[in-house]
């Protein structure tokens, strides 16, 4: 039972457009959300985070939105860079840790084109 | 500040034998978990350390385990390899324990079983 979905495993998007990317979750103790960037032969690194007392985080290009009730969020480039093109993965915890670590979506391969 | 480092980088066995990966944490960090990347599954949580003991464990057999040193490096061991077992092991190290904070990672460590 997957219980942080990314339905999109490839998103391609034009340079200096908005890239959106989607998780969906269904884990209602989840309270805590993080977003990754793997590039290819790398970890992940850590992106940008939102906790569930607020449903907006901003960091530069890169926005976070949360939606309990619909227990689903998303990521906002803007504008989309070549730099961007990478697997995102979307990753959910219960504060004060939880047995689980973090449980992470599948991943999204944004490509951004020329 | 170095970051996570993770040995070897790439390895092959074959079935039924054992293997140990080890874990270099960002120094002063206390916390090391590590993780499974498959192109099925994704990333899953295999289990976290924190001062020398096992905190969280995630959906593993008793074949994968793992230990922590005082100096917080890590090593994990799976043993009777099967194919199913090829996969990127990822550290991951954390100045805090649980899933609430960033993680860095390290680079991995490509397993290959035949």
């Amino acid at each position: 039972d997957q219980q942080v979905k990314q339905n999109s495993p490839s998103l391609s998007v034009q340079e200096g457009r908005i890239s959106i990317l989607n998780c969906d979750y269904t884990n209602s103790m989840f309270d805590y959300f993080l977003w990754y960037k793997k590039y290819p032969a790398e970890g992940p690194t850590f992106l940008i985070s939102i906790s569930s007392i607020k449903d907006k985080n901003e960091d530069g290009r890169f926005t976070v939105f949360l939606n309990k009730s619909a227990k689903h969020l998303s990521l906002h480039i803007v504008p989309s860079q070549p730099g961007d093109s990478a697997v995102y993965f979307c990753a959910a915890s219960r504060s004060g840790g939880g047995a689980d670590g973090l449980t992470f979506g599948k991943g999204t391969h944004l490509i951004i084109q020329p | 500040k170095a970051g996570v480092t993770q040995t070897p980088r790439y390895l092959i066995k074959t079935r039924g034998q054992q293997v140990t990966l080890s874990c270099s944490p960002i120094s002063g960090h206390r916390s090391v978990s590590w993780y499974q990347q498959t192109p099925g599954q994704g990333l899953q949580f295999l289990f976290e350390y924190f001062s020398e003991t096992q905190r969280n464990k995630g959906n593993f057999p008793g074949r994968f385990s793992g230990r922590q040193f005082s100096n917080s490096r890590s090593e994990m061991n799976v043993s009777t390899l099967e194919l199913g077992d090829s996969a990127l092991y990822l550290c991951a190290s954390s100045p805090t324990l649980g899933g609430t904070g960033e993680l860095f990672f390290g680079e991995g460590s490509r397993l290959t079983v035949l």
